[in-house]
């Protein structure tokens, strides 16, 4: 089974209206990422967050760690059509070393 | 820097045929990982390597996938033979050390009929 399972599978909001994006994971981690994924395009790294940080922000990215909960959150502000993309968490759980990616979430955002 | 370069972009090809796909690291990372996408699996480690060489192959899925790094600038994956359901989207991707950011290629998209 995937270490990192993202919530909800699907989202669909009008552009400038805020994304949430949630991910779950199973084990203990150093760090957890985020990457983007255009349709028909390879994955692009957002951010990268330790496991002693509990936020971190770039640009119109805020995400949020908690451990205790083995969770994350992956917030875009004023979202524009170019958000448009499926978005997935990546951790590196111990015993492999390699990260493991979510299924993802499918994000739209109508003009 | 160019980006992790990958090839061919698109294949087709008949079931019972070899395919090599090809990837092109960034130059001065030392971890490369072979990935396949399909809607039912979505993401999947394949291989990954550690200064060229193999660390963990336990996501090669039969003895028909084989992977190689001959040099810190070039990895090849190749299936041999090829099924239909190895059709898929192949990422390579590189980084500079362990669970660091990832660079992906462009994939390769396969179709085997």
């Amino acid at each position: 089974s995937q270490q990192g399972e993202e919530d909800p599978q699907a989202l669909s909001i009008q552009e400038g209206e805020n994304a949430t994006m949630n991910c779950s994971y199973k084990t203990s981690i150093n760090n957890l990422q985020w990457y983007r994924q255009n349709s028909g395009r390879g994955l692009v790294h957002l951010i990268l967050i330790r496991s002693n940080e509990r936020e971190k922000h770039s640009g119109r990215l805020r995400v949020t760690l908690d451990t205790s909960k083995k969770s994350s959150s992956l917030l875009i502000t004023a979202s524009r059509a170019a958000d448009t993309a499926s978005y997935f968490c990546a951790t590196d759980p111990p015993g492999r070393r390699a990260l493991t990616f979510g299924s993802g979430t499918r994000l739209q955002v109508q003009p | 820097d160019a980006g992790v370069i990958q090839s061919p972009r698109h294949e087709v090809t008949e079931m019972g045929q070899e395919v090599t796909l090809r990837c092109k690291p960034i130059s001065g990372h030392d971890y490369l990982f072979w990935y396949r996408q399909t809607m039912m699996r979505g993401l999947e480690l394949l291989i990954y390597f550690n200064n060229n060489v193999p660390i963990d192959d336990s996501g090669m899925p039969e003895d028909r996938f084989s992977a190689k790094m001959p040099n810190a600038s070039f990895s090849t994956l190749k299936i041999q033979p090829s099924e239909p359901r190895d059709s898929a989207v192949y990422f390579c991707a590189s980084s500079i050390g362990f669970s660091q950011t990832q660079y992906f290629g462009p994939g390769t998209r396969l179709l085997v009929l």
